[in-house]
Parts: structure tokens; C-alpha cells; sequence
């Protein structure tokens, strides 16, 4: 089955740049997510992107997709103590409504 | 904005009891879902389902059973609770049919802990 890895944490100095990796092994993904989820609140859909592309970009979030390494990233410009939250890429497996969460890394910024 | 409403945010419940999750959505969503949370293992997926009256398994469906007799509410079932199922539990919802029918709206989540 799908298969989503990330690493655990990520510790960056406010005002840098971050960048959160997830590799995963289903290769036949429509959309490949990105969920933030805040201390003590569910998950909040962040930024998503279709598989036919390999950049998008949203105000501070850019996210990279290399389909052939099977490689998503998420990076935040600028990053500000109120990213600090864990960080999930989801993958559907072909053909279904599911999702596959990675384990998440969890983002710490200080000043 | 879609809610998804889960009934409790802390639980706190004895070996062997029978536990009741309740989860309710109000978008009218086909798609529900209940997850549980772990540090170092991410969400794994415990049941779904895509329509009323209907369920599948998900990933670790032991010791777990669920409801879904109207098309918002979904209620996970612990039939004996145990230790090992001290965790958050994450509900969620999504609309089935368009390119995007993965994209999921969440709960805030119950913590659940199991003496």
C-alpha cells in the first residue's frame, strides 16, 4: 500500500526560510496535500497541488512536486512564529476517496 | 465554512468500558472518516464511510467498530476499551464526486485516555 514518509522535526530562526520533505511510494496520485495542524485543533488543509504540475505558489507557501523521485516539498518564506505547528503531506492511493498521512514534522520556530 | 463537530475534546474512560465517539458534519458531505493520532505515527485511518449505512475498514479497524445511520453523523464504537487505545481521535469529512473528493475537513479532535 501507499506509503508516506517525512522527517519528525524541524527547527528554523524566524524570518528564514523552511522547507518540510515528504517522499511517498504511489506513483498514480491526482493531488498530493499539505495539512497544518495547530496545538490542540484538528488538522486545516493548507495548500494542495494537482500532479500534472511541479511548482505552486501561494503567498509564502511554495510547493515542489518531482513525480519521478516521488518527492513533495513544502517551503515557507519568512517563517514566522505562527507557523509553528506539525505539518502533514496526505496521498491518496489510485482510485479512492482515502488519504495517507505522512507522520508529520513538527515546525519550531524561535526568535 | 463546514464544520465537523466532535462531541467531546477530552474523555476519560476505564479499562473495558464501552466508549461512544460522535462526530457530525453539517455540508452534507457523502465522506466520513475517523482517524487516530499518535506522536511518531501520523494519522492511520481506522474506518470510513461513503454513504449512510455503509463502512469500510481502514487501516487498523481492531477493537474499533462504527455507525453511520444518517448521512451527517458518524460514531465511532471502542466495544471494550483498552490502554492501547489511549489517542486522539480525528474525524473528518469530504464530498465525494469532483478531482478534489480527497480534500478533508476535520474535527478538533478527542483525546481519549483509557485507565
Amino acid at each position: 500500500g501507499e506509503d508516506v514518509e517525512q522527517s519528525l522535526f524541524l527547527s528554523v530562526r524566524e524570518g528564514d526560510s523552511s522547507v518540510i520533505n515528504c517522499t511517498y511510494t504511489d506513483s498514480s496520485s491526482t493531488y498530493l496535500y499539505w495539512y497544518k495542524q495547530e496545538p490542540g485543533a484538528g488538522l486545516q488543509l493548507l495548500t494542495y497541488i494537482f500532479s500534472n504540475m511541479d511548482m505552486k505558489q501561494d503567498q509564502r507557501l511554495t510547493v515542489l512536486l518531482n513525480k519521478k523521485d516521488k518527492h513533495l516539498s513544502l517551503r515557507i518564506a519568512d517563517t514566522q512564529t505562527g507557523d509553528s505547528a506539525i505539518y502533514f503531506c496526505a496521498v491518496p492511493p489510485y482510485n479512492t476517496d482515502k488519504l495517507i498521512f505522512g507522520t508529520g514534522t513538527r515546525l519550531q520556530v524561535f526568535p | 465554512d463546514v464544520k465537523v463537530t466532535q462531541s467531546s475534546r477530552y474523555l476519560v474512560k476505564r479499562t473495558g468500558e464501552k466508549v461512544f465517539l460522535e462526530c457530525v458534519q453539517d455540508m452534507d458531505h457523502e465522506n466520513m472518516f475517523w482517524y487516530r493520532q499518535d506522536p511518531g505515527l501520523g494519522l492511520r485511518l481506522i474506518y470510513f464511510s461513503y454513504d449512510v449505512k455503509m463502512k469500510e475498514k481502514g487501516d487498523i479497524p481492531e477493537g474499533y467498530s462504527v455507525s453511520r445511520e444518517k448521512k451527517e453523523r458518524f460514531s465511532l464504537i471502542l466495544e471494550s476499551a483498552s490502554t492501547n487505545q489511549t489517542s486522539m481521535y480525528l474525524c473528518a469529512s469530504s464530498p465525494r464526486g469532483s478531482g478534489t473528493n480527497e480534500k478533508l475537513f476535520f474535527g478538533s479532535g478527542t483525546q481519549l485516555s483509557v485507565l
